[in-house]
């Protein structure tokens, strides 16, 4: 079965430059959350698109920003970065349902991200 | 808001043994209880969910969990675990009406031939 496809698999980046993570839900999924996993730590949300829409945000820093677009593929861009950015990022996408908080997070492999 | 609370970052165990990984959460409105399992280098695996009814939830891989809504606990249990279960489990939580999940710290299982 398809799952959510995230790319690059690595990023390596300097202090101070900018870095965009793609995120391709599962087909027919509508929406998408990003959630970023420091070294050692629990994931932590950032913010969540449904329909091309912001749905709900989270612990997102101001340096960076994200969108759905038309085929409902996501990305996170990421300015100004710092050293502490450096972690796992992941993007996982739902099913529409009706009562879509009940629908599983299908979770990507993840986008490694790290600063120097 | 809410949060998770995962008592034991490691859990060593014995291959067949039983295992029970502990969770307890605090929140001021209903949630939803999740466990997730994360193999190395790899995304999070939903293992069961909690939402209501029952509250014994089976989940895949053999795990189970139990809501206790006096306690605000939703511990995982497997009766008899193998090597492949050597993993990084995280309980979470799911505000109604949020779509963001607050995880716990994780618990490592570890186990042991």
């Amino acid at each position: 079965a398809a799952g959510v496809i995230q790319s690059p698999r690595h990023l390596i980046k300097e202090k101070r430059e900018t870095a965009t993570l793609k995120c391709y839900p599962i087909p027919r999924h509508d929406t998408v959350y990003w959630y970023q996993q420091g070294p050692g730590q629990d994931p932590q949300f950032l913010i969540s698109f449904y329909e091309k829409m912001q749905s709900d945000k989270g612990s997102i820093p101001d340096r960076f920003s994200a969108q759905q677009f038309s085929d409902y593929h996501s990305e996170l861009n990421m300015s100004s970065l710092e050293l502490g950015d450096s972690a796992l990022y992941f993007c996982a996408s739902s099913h529409p349902d009706a009562s879509s908080y009940n629908s599983p997070l299908h979770f990507g492999n993840g986008t490694r991200l790290t600063v120097t | 808001a809410q949060s998770v609370t995962q008592l034991d970052s490691q859990v060593p165990v014995f291959e067949e043994a039983p295992v029970e990984l502990r969770c307890n959460y605090s929140s001021s409105v209903s949630v939803y209880l999740f466990w997730y399992v994360q193999y190395p280098n790899q995304g999070l695996q939903l293992l069961l969910k909690y939402l209501s009814g029952s509250t014994l939830v089976k989940g895949i891989n053999g795990f189970e969990a139990e809501f206790n809504k006096s306690q605000t606990s939703f511990h995982l249990r497997k009766p008899s675990v193998h090597i492949s279960d050597t993993a990084e489990y995280f309980c979470a939580v799911r505000r109604w009406g949020a779509d963001g999940l607050t995880f716990g710290k994780g618990t490592h299982l570890i186990i042991q031939p």
